[in-house]
Parts: C-alpha cells; sequence; structure tokens
C-alpha cells in the first residue's frame, strides 16, 4: 500500500532553514509527482511547489520562489522541501501529498502525515 | 490569479442534506476541473470528489459534486448527513498560471 511518512516536529528560529522529508513507498517513486502543501494554524491550504519524480523538474509557487527548494533522492524515495529565511508566518504543518495524473485532470490522491514547523525566537 | 471563495461554516443536522460553494474570482469555473478534499481534525485531506463530480472509491455516493457556469461556481452536496461527515472541506482548481489553487475551506458541522 501507499505510504508517505515525513519526518518529525521541527523548532526553528527566524533566519534560519528548515528540511523537511517525505519517505515513499508502496509504488515506483520515479513514476508521480510529489508537492508541498503547507496549512498555517486555522488556515486553508496552501500549495508550494512539487517534483517530478522521474526527471527530477520543480516548479515553486510564486510566493515561494527563492526561499523554498524541493529535491529528491531516487535511491532513497525520499523528497525533500527545504524552507530558508524562516519568520514567524511559516509556522505550520507541511505535507507532502502524491499526484494521481489522468488525462487532462490530477488530484492529490495520497498525502503524509503533516509535519509541524514551529518558527519562534 | 484567481481565487475560489467559499462559505467559512455551514451548519445542518443529521440525516439533512448541505451544500457548500465555491466560487471561482476570475476565468471560468467550467475550464478548469475541481476537485474537493475533506479534512478531519487532527488529519491530512482526503480526497472526495475530481473532475467535478466524480467519487474516487470509497467515498459513499452521498458525496456529490457540481459545476454551474452561470454563476461560475462549484458545489460540493452531502446527503444523508452523519455525524462522522464534520470535518474542513476544501475545493481545488488550477489554471495555465496557477498549477494548483485551494479555497478557504468550510467548516461543516453536523449538529
Amino acid at each position: 500500500q501507499v505510504q508517505l511518512v515525513q519526518s518529525g516536529t521541527e523548532v526553528k528560529k527566524p533566519g534560519t532553514s528548515v528540511k523537511v522529508s517525505c519517505k515513499a513507498s508502496g509504488y515506483t517513486f520515479t513514476r508521480y509527482t510529489m508537492h508541498w502543501v503547507r496549512q498555517a494554524p486555522g488556515q486553508s491550504l496552501e500549495w508550494m511547489g512539487w517534483i517530478n519524480g522521474g526527471n527530477g523538474m520543480t516548479r515553486y509557487s510564486q510566493k515561494f520562489q527563492g526561499r523554498v527548494t524541493i529535491t529528491r533522492d531516487t535511491s532513497a524515495s525520499t523528497v525533500y522541501m527545504d524552507l530558508s529565511r524562516l519568520r514567524s508566518e511559516d509556522t505550520a504543518v507541511y505535507y507532502c501529498a502524491r499526484i494521481f495524473l489522468y488525462g487532462g485532470n490530477f488530484y492529490f490522491d495520497y498525502w503524509g502525515q503533516g509535519t509541524r514547523v514551529t518558527v519562534s525566537s | 490569479n484567481f481565487v475560489l471563495t467559499q462559505p467559512h461554516s455551514v451548519s445542518e443536522s443529521p440525516g439533512k442534506t448541505v451544500t457548500i460553494s465555491c466560487t471561482r474570482s476570475s476565468g471560468s469555473i467550467a475550464s478548469n476541473y475541481v476537485q474537493w478534499y475533506q479534512q478531519r481534525p487532527g488529519s491530512a485531506p482526503t480526497i472526495v470528489i475530481y473532475e467535478d463530480n466524480q467519487r474516487p472509491s470509497g467515498v459513499p455516493d452521498r458525496f456529490s459534486g457540481s459545476i454551474d457556469s452561470s454563476s461560475n461556481s462549484a458545489s460540493l452536496t452531502i446527503s444523508g448527513l452523519k455525524t462522522e461527515d464534520e470535518a474542513d472541506y476544501y475545493c481545488q482548481s488550477y489554471d495555465s498560471s496557477n498549477p494548483v489553487v485551494f479555497g478557504g475551506g468550510t467548516k461543516l458541522t453536523v449538529l
């Protein structure tokens, strides 16, 4: 069965960086694209970017361009999301989510359990 | 960029029917498919409707989706409400410039 297991809770100081991992299992890693979505406390879902598991191509939300880097390690079937220059507004739960792509549409069919990141001085 | 606007909250009694709307601010709602996700407290979202009105396997047929071009909106309808349906619901769509856009979410209370 498909599983996405994320790394644990992080507490960071403003101005530093955080790297969250997402280990995939139960499917062929290189055949799917993985996205990162975050959710601040009491807020909606916010898309951050994606990475193609096969060729490593990435695309980022304009909001996070320059601060976010998404990478993958195919040998470990793991995707990483690195967010730099952290500020208090980055306090959120960060999710990895796999895309099921078909025809002209897609949807998120599997999600990680979420990683809570707190940014506080 | 377009915005998907949802009501902040809705409430209804068990056994009744509720509809949650999702209005697209610019561009046609019919131009790109709409998905709906359910998120229970403390859990990750799960898909309940994709491609405007399709239910993934395992989702009860009490859940249905539709779009209305006249109001430029999508709707999620849940009939025969159960207490387990109490959750936050998010619509999601996209266009060529915005790969993923989520609505603001609607808190459904079943009382």
